[in-house]
């Protein structure tokens, strides 16, 4: 079975230009998160949705993110604008149930932003 | 929030030889993931384990919900064992959020 899948695997683009982060959840899967890594903060939550609707958004750093999720197939994580300590790598995952069910996670995207 | 610490944070070990990480948490339960990532970045799932015991291969884990800490056991280690290991948690009370700990970082050396 395929696992989430994320596109792109890697993206470097200048400060000030928008960023589209893309992800498929596996299917059956009602919960998709979308987190961030960085060396000074770890992994965190920036936003999750359960049945295509978004729960919880505390995560988000700033008003220059938004994600959506227009089907339970696809959702994606924007920036825009784009700045430089954005640069990290985002990972979505899904699963089926929340809280008492494994969440899987795709291999990530690596944004650096120059 | 729950607190997730994890140790030791850096282990560099023979290959072949057996590990023990360890993850306590400061609160109860009803998830616990461990997951491995990779030198190439993925984070692999290894055990969703919010209780009991469980075995795949070389690796084994336990979780003492009552006592708040999850063991990882890698045996036989292999250079491909190499990597961040992270154990992940979502408390009973709260915000249903999955809290990551700061990870161990293993080094199989050949």
């Amino acid at each position: 079975d395929a696992g989430v899948i994320q596109s792109p695997r890697h993206e470097v683009t200048e400060m000030g230009q928008e960023v589209t982060l893309r992800c498929k959840p596996i299917s059956g899967h009602d919960y998709l998160f979308w987190y961030r890594q960085t060396m000074m903060r770890g992994l965190e939550l920036l936003i999750y949705f359960n049945n295509n609707v978004p729960i919880d958004d505390s995560g988000m750093p700033e008003d220059r993110f938004s994600a959506k999720m227009p089907n339970a197939s696809f959702s994606t994580l924007k920036i825009q604008p784009s700045e430089p300590r954005d640069s990290a790598v985002y990972f979505c995952a899904s699963s089926f149930g929340h809280s008492n069910q494994p969440q899987h996670f795709g291999d990530g995207t690596r944004l650096s932003i120059l | 929030g729950i607190q997730v610490e994890q140790s030791p944070p850096d282990l560099i070990l023979q290959e072949g030889a057996n590990s023990t990480l360890r993850c306590n948490f400061s609160d109860s339960v009803n998830n616990l993931q461990w997951f491995h990532q990779n030198p190439w970045g993925q984070l692999i799932n290894l055990f969703y384990i919010p209780s009991g015991t469980k075995q795949n291969g070389r690796l084994s884990a336990t979780t003492v919900a009552t006592e708040r800490y999850s063991l990882l056991y890698i045996s036989s280690s292999q250079t491909t064992d190499s990597g961040v290991y992270f154990c992940a948690v979502i408390s009973n009370f709260g915000n249903e959020k999955l809290t990551f700990g700061t990870g161990t970082r293993l080094t199989i050396i050949p």
